[in-house]
Parts: structure tokens; C-alpha cells; sequence
């Protein structure tokens, strides 16, 4: 059975930091990955999606990085800022088994002034 | 704009009643989610439908049934057999549920329901 594992459950750090969100997960047969950001009381917002095949993916500011050998992948944010503030959630797409990802349970980032 | 919408956006049941959650999106998406969402639990996968006409269990179906008759339309009924019902609940949608191609999924807004 797939388990997603996502360490610090929180995270703070003072704005201008550079940060990596760290995500593991316990079958590499996956098809993708894929991270995203949760502001309080709101849904999901799409941040990055790294096919099985892809090493990596970037959007302005924020990196992922896919190692399916190991089980693991980071998001890295570039100079963070407060409006960086919000529960960031990895899940991944299995290979095998049921259709449908599996989601770790977030790390809560906040970014002080 | 293109996207997925829920309704409403606060529910408030009392013991005993049948609810219906709408989510309805313009993506032209074929597959389709609910998802509820606990604190200190993660999201958990009640139903998903592929196609229209068809929707599988997800992982915490009892208590809840779905139906899909139109491919933009994919509401979720909280019965009375749901024992704890209050919780956030997410729509999600993706191109198909295979997960085989480019296949992100993407989110609604969400429904808090409370039940008093």
C-alpha cells in the first residue's frame, strides 16, 4: 500500500529564505507527482506536476524535483515571501491498484516578515 | 474562466437529514472526485467516476452516495448513515482518471458541512 510521508508537519522561517519541502513515498511505481498549495478554509491549488519520466519542474519561484529510486521528491521555493504562507501537500499518482492519488498529510509553512 | 465550482459554500445538517453537495465543472474533465478532509487526516477519497453513467469506491464511501449523469456534474448526497459527517469536503477533476497521460488534477473551492 501506497504511504506518502511529508517532514516537518510545520515549518517557519523568515522571509528572503531560500526552503526545500521535503516528500517521500514508499512505491516508486508511480505515474506522476504532484504538489500543491492549500490556503486555511480554501481548496487546493495546483502547484507542479512531475511525470514519472521528468527529473524536474519549474514554475517562477518554485522548483520540484522527482527521484523515484529513492522514493522522494523536494520542492524548493526561491526567496520566500509572506504571501508564501499556506499548507503545501505532495500526492502521488500509483502505477498499479487503484486509480486515484495518494495524498501526504501537508507541511504548514509560514514565511515572518 | 475555466474551473470548478462547489455549492455551498457553508452546510449546515442536522442529526438525521440527507444533504447534497454540488460540484459542477466547465473543464471538459471526464473524470471526476470527492474528497473529504479532516484535521490531522489528509484528504481521503469517498467516490470518483471516470465517465459519465459510471463512479467507483473510493476509500470512505459508506454513508455517502453520488451520481453522474451529465460529464459537468458530479454531486455527493451525505446520508443519514454517515456517522461523523462534519468535515471539509473537495470536489476534484482531471482529464481522465487513468492517470496514464499529462493527467493533473485540479480542486474546488470546497464545502464545510456541520452537522448541529
Amino acid at each position: 500500500k501506497q504511504e506518502v510521508t511529508q517532514i516537518p508537519a510545520a515549518l517557519s522561517v523568515p522571509e528572503g529564505e531560500n526552503l526545500v519541502l521535503n516528500c517521500s513515498f514508499t512505491d516508486s511505481a508511480i505515474y506522476n507527482l504532484q504538489w500543491f498549495r492549500q490556503d486555511p478554509g480554501k481548496g487546493l491549488t495546483s502547484l507542479l506536476l512531475i511525470q514519472s519520466s521528468q527529473r524536474e519542474q519549474t514554475s517562477g519561484r518554485l522548483n520540484a524535483s522527482l527521484d523515484k529510486s529513492s522514493g522522494r521528491s523536494t520542492l524548493y521555493i526561491a526567496a520566500s515571501q509572506p504571501g508564501d504562507s499556506a499548507t503545501y501537500l505532495c500526492a502521488v499518482w500509483n502505477f498499479q491498484g487503484a486509480q486515484k492519488l495518494v495524498f501526504g498529510q501537508g507541511t504548514r509553512l509560514t514565511i515572518n516578515p | 474562466d475555466g474551473g470548478i465550482t462547489q455549492s455551498p459554500k457553508y452546510l449546515f445538517r442536522k442529526e438525521g437529514q440527507n444533504v447534497t453537495l454540488s460540484c459542477e465543472q466547465n473543464l471538459n474533465h471526464d473524470a471526476m472526485y470527492w474528497y473529504r478532509q479532516d484535521p490531522g487526516q489528509g484528504l481521503r477519497l469517498i467516490y470518483y467516476s471516470q465517465i459519465v453513467n459510471d463512479f467507483q469506491k473510493g476509500d470512505i464511501a459508506e454513508g455517502y452516495s453520488v451520481s453522474r449523469e451529465k460529464k459537468e456534474s458530479f454531486p455527493l448526497t451525505v446520508t443519514s448513515a454517515q456517522k461523523n459527517p462534519t468535515a471539509f469536503y473537495l470536489c476534484a477533476s482531471s482529464i481522465d482518471g487513468s492517470g496514464t497521460l499529462y493527467n493533473e488534477q485540479f480542486f474546488g473551492p470546497g464545502t464545510r458541512l456541520t452537522v448541529l
